[in-house]
């Protein structure tokens, strides 16, 4: 099974270039996430979907753009780049859990194995 | 107060020690909780969830206190292998939707 599949797993850019991170799933999750690792820190949320058609804001948004046109993809487009956006990024994707005062779903994170992007 | 709190570490322990990471969080309405291994840059990687009545998966334990409102998470006789950061994740459900947190880590050294 691939699981959660990032690429590319490396990148180098220049201050204002743009690309798009990809990231895709075949376990059928309607949840996807993009987060942000710098180093000793913890995960940060930036953008999320519960659904094809449907995306939302995270913690920490802004320089990013993402889509979900279809189940499978989630990528995330880097606008114009700046040296503050060097960091690992990692996409995720569950079940998608819904919940009341009574009913709860248990549905972990899977999460691709990354991207190292440094932007000098 | 951050949603999901944990102790940064580093735990240094022998191998062989018994060693516990707590986990506190701030929404009394948090239904799903779990531990994840995340070894040095690499993704993280489920350990295991937490269940209301507690649960055990080898040498590893978790428990859940819902009135102190706060996860651990317990390892027996360590081994190297267990060298890793150790993040606690609450899920909260906001909107009908889930919220996913991610505490910030904690790192445990085990050293022979």
């Amino acid at each position: 099974n691939a699981g959660v599949t990032q690429t590319p797993k490396f990148q180098v850019l220049k201050t204002g270039q743009s690309m798009t991170l990809q990231c895709a799933q075949d376990m059928n999750h309607e949840y996807m996430s993009w987060y942000r690792q710098d180093p000793g820190m913890g995960l940060r949320l930036i953008h999320y979907s519960v659904g094809a058609g449907i995306t939302d804001q995270g913690e920490v948004p802004n320089g990013y753009n993402v889509s979900r046109s279809t189940t499978e993809d989630f990528p995330l487009r880097l606008l114009s780049a700046a040296p503050s956006q060097t960091s690992v990024y990692f996409c995720a994707s569950s079940y998608l859990g819904r919940g009341s005062t009574s009913i709860s779903y248990n549905s972990p994170l899977h999460f691709g194995n990354g991207t190292r992007l440094t932007v000098t | 107060r951050k949603e999901v709190e944990q102790d940064p570490g580093p735990f240094n322990v022998p191998e062989g020690a018994t060693v516990a990471f707590n986990c506190t969080y701030s929404n009394s309405a948090s239904q799903s909780f779990f531990w994840y291994r995340q070894d040095c840059r690499k993704e993280p990687k489920l350990l295991m969830s937490v269940y209301s009545s507690g649960n055990e998966d080898g040498r590893f334990t978790a428990q859940l206190n819902r009135a102190s409102q706060y996860i651990s998470l317990l390892i027996r006789d360590s081994k190297l292998s267990d060298s890793a950061t150790y993040l606690c994740v609450v899920n909260d459900f906001s909107g009908g939707y889930q919220k996913v947190t991610f505490g910030t880590g904690t790192k445990l050294q085990v050293i022979p």
